[in-house]
């Protein structure tokens, strides 16, 4: 079944405790994105990739770091998060067709809670 | 980043009704994309549109990418229960792309 898996569903954590939030997909997309949704602001893009090794900052970067060394990974770190990460979060991939892109296809989420 | 207005912020209708809601932008896009989210899920796609006046149907869904690439809208016709929850629009510039802030729709039996 083509998926994006993102792990854990839940996480409680404490202020400066590093953390890593891992996002998998097994559709060979070269696209991949990490976005966070708070109530009344939607969905906003902290970071994407375009293929391994190239990652570009989204809206929102500001405490985040990803990485990209294989193509169906793109883990999401937090080095020293704050309770202002509390979030609801996704990880989102996606296909290229000649000069048109696939939709998205998203992760079920991660609920952080930093306290 | 880029605003995506989108309108109405919430919709009560009675089952079987239809619904229309719409997403503008000051920005023009190359894509638009529909999602639907439930509770406790990610955003699942409904539709996608690549060119502008582009008119796209899956099943009770149709939705249109508007000429001036600034705007798209969605309707569901004939509502069902399951219709219940929120929709997002989202627009595609370069590499990046940006989301509504959604539609909450309820559909009452």
């Amino acid at each position: 079944e083509a998926q994006v898996t993102q792990n854990p569903r839940y996480l409680i954590t404490v202020t400066g405790k590093k953390l890593t939030v891992t996002c998998s997909q097994n559709m060979n997309h070269e696209y991949m994105s990490w976005y966070r949704q708070d109530p009344g602001l939607g969905l906003r893009q902290i970071y994407y990739s375009m293929n391994v090794e190239v990652t570009d900052k989204g809206d929102v970067p500001e405490g985040y770091k990803v990485s990209r060394k294989e193509k169906r990974n793109f883990p999401l770190i937090l080095e020293s998060p704050s309770p202002n990460q509390t979030s609801l979060y996704f990880c989102a991939s996606g296909g290229r067709q000649g000069p048109s892109y696939y939709g998205y296809t998203f992760g079920s989420g991660t609920r952080l809670t930093v306290v | 980043g880029q605003q995506l207005n989108q309108s109405p912020q919430s919709m009560f209708i009675q089952e079987g009704e239809d619904v229309s809601m719409n997403c503008t932008s000051s920005s023009i896009f190359n894509t638009w994309l529909w999602y639907k989210q439930d509770p406790g899920e990610g955003p699942v796609l409904l539709i996608a549109l690549y060119k502008a006046g582009e008119l796209t149907s899956n099943g009770r869904l149709t939705a249109q990418f508007g000429i001036t690439r600034k705007d798209s809208f969605l309707n569901i016709s004939a509502s069902i229960p399951s219709d219940v929850g929120i929709y997002f629009c989202a627009g595609r510039t370069g590499n990046q792309f940006y989301f509504g802030t959604g539609t909450s729709l309820t559909v009452i039996p």
